[in-house]
Order: C-alpha cells, then structure tokens, then sequence
C-alpha cells in the first residue's frame, strides 16, 4: 500500500512570502501530525490532527497553521516565512492517535 | 514529558550485532518506549516498541530492563542499510500524542 506522500519534495520561497505544503496519508489513516527538523533543533513537533480537529500543538508561533480535509489529508501552512524557517518539514500518519507513525520523506523548504 | 539519554555516536561492523543503549531514569508507569530511526534524507521510520517485555520483530530486538530505567535496540546482524540515526522516545499512551525526539545514536556501519 501506498505510503505517506509529501508535495512537493522541494521549495524555494522569498523572505515575506507564504508556503502551503501538502501531505497525503496512508489509505485509512485519521492522525496526521507535523514536524520540523533543523540541524541546530532537530526533530520538533508542530501540531497533530485527528478527525479534522487539532488536537495537539507545539511551541511555535502563530505563523505556523494546518488543517486536515474529510479525506484525513493535510495541509500545512506557513506565513510571513522568515531565514529561519527554511528546514525539512515532515507529516506522519497513523491509524490512531496511539499507533506507530510513518513518515513521509518531507519537504525540503528554503527561505532566501 | 520524561527524557531520555542515548551516545551521540556508535560504530558497528558488517553482519555484526549492535547494542544501542537507552537511559529513561524518569520514566513512569504508562510511558512505552518506542524506536525509531532516520536513513539518509529520508523521514523517521519506525523500529520497534515495548512497555515491559522484551519485544523481538523482524527488524530488531528490544531488550528492557527489570525497573525499566533503559533499554537496549538490538540489530542482530548489522548491514550497510542499518546505518542511521537511531531515537529511543517514551510515549504515554493516552496523553500527549505526540514524538519528542532527541538527538539520538548516528550509527555508522563499517565494512
């Protein structure tokens, strides 16, 4: 079966600007969660949603966004980007919110 | 959230077994200890996960002690292919849904 599909693989975007970056669930699956990895942070949580609902959040400012469409897929959103935001953005899906995850290969996000 | 301390680095030879060490002194009852690693430019992958046994699957072993203060991700014969970085992570089941990573083991795989 498929697995988790980011879109797109790469982005280079302008300081000011705006991102959405897309991700597509494993078939039946309802949590999809985000994360950013930077060399200096790591792996870092973003939110988790479930269901359509944000259920969970992490430490970042409100620039960050996402939802969750019926068709569990989600979209993550982040405005006004700035240097520091350029990372490897990373969306996992599960079958509950208490089962393993899997990770798509991420988005590669530059800010310039 | 409890944390936990693994070595920044190992190095294992070919077709040999790999021990990668995990410390969760603060771990509490319900907290299970999940494996994940990350190849090379790709997203975390999950490994292995246990509460209180030892669990085995055919990607590795998961060894954990009595008081459940460490564990120990077995790789029974390394190969090139294992060579990443390895997250040992304690999750609650319940509550916080989330995977707090920390730095994790970079394990180099020598020839």
């Amino acid at each position: 079966k498929a697995g988790v599909t980011q879109t797109p693989r790469y982005l280079i975007k302008t300081r000011g600007q705006q991102v959405t970056l897309s991700c597509s669930p494993i078939s039946g699956h309802r949590s999809v969660s985000w994360y950013q990895q930077t060399p200096g942070q790591g792996l870092q949580f973003l939110f988790e949603y479930f269901s359509e609902t944000q259920r969970n959040k992490g430490n970042f400012p409100g620039r960050f966004s996402g939802r969750q469409f019926s068709n569990s897929r989600s979209e993550m959103n982040v405005s006004t980007l700035e240097l520091g935001d350029s990372a490897l953005y990373l969306c996992a899906s599960s079958l509950t919110v208490h089962t393993e995850a899997f990770f798509g290969q991420g988005t590669r996000l530059t800010v310039v | 959230d409890a944390k936990t301390t693994q070595p920044n680095s190992m190095e294992s030879n070919e077709e040999e077994p790999v021990h990668l060490p995990c410390n969760h002194s603060t771990i509490s009852g319900t907290d299970y200890i999940h494996w994940y690693r990350q190849l090379p430019s790709q997203g975390p992958e999950y490994v292995i996960h246990g509460l209180t046994s030892n669990v085995n699957n055919r990607m590795a072993s998961l060894a954990i002690a009595e008081d459940r203060k460490s564990s120990t991700l077995i790789l029974h014969r390394a190969t090139l292919r294992d060579a990443a970085v390895y997250y040992c992570i304690l999750r609650v089941t319940g509550s916080a849904r989330q995977l707090t990573f920390g730095s994790g083991t970079q394990l180099t795989v020598l020839p």
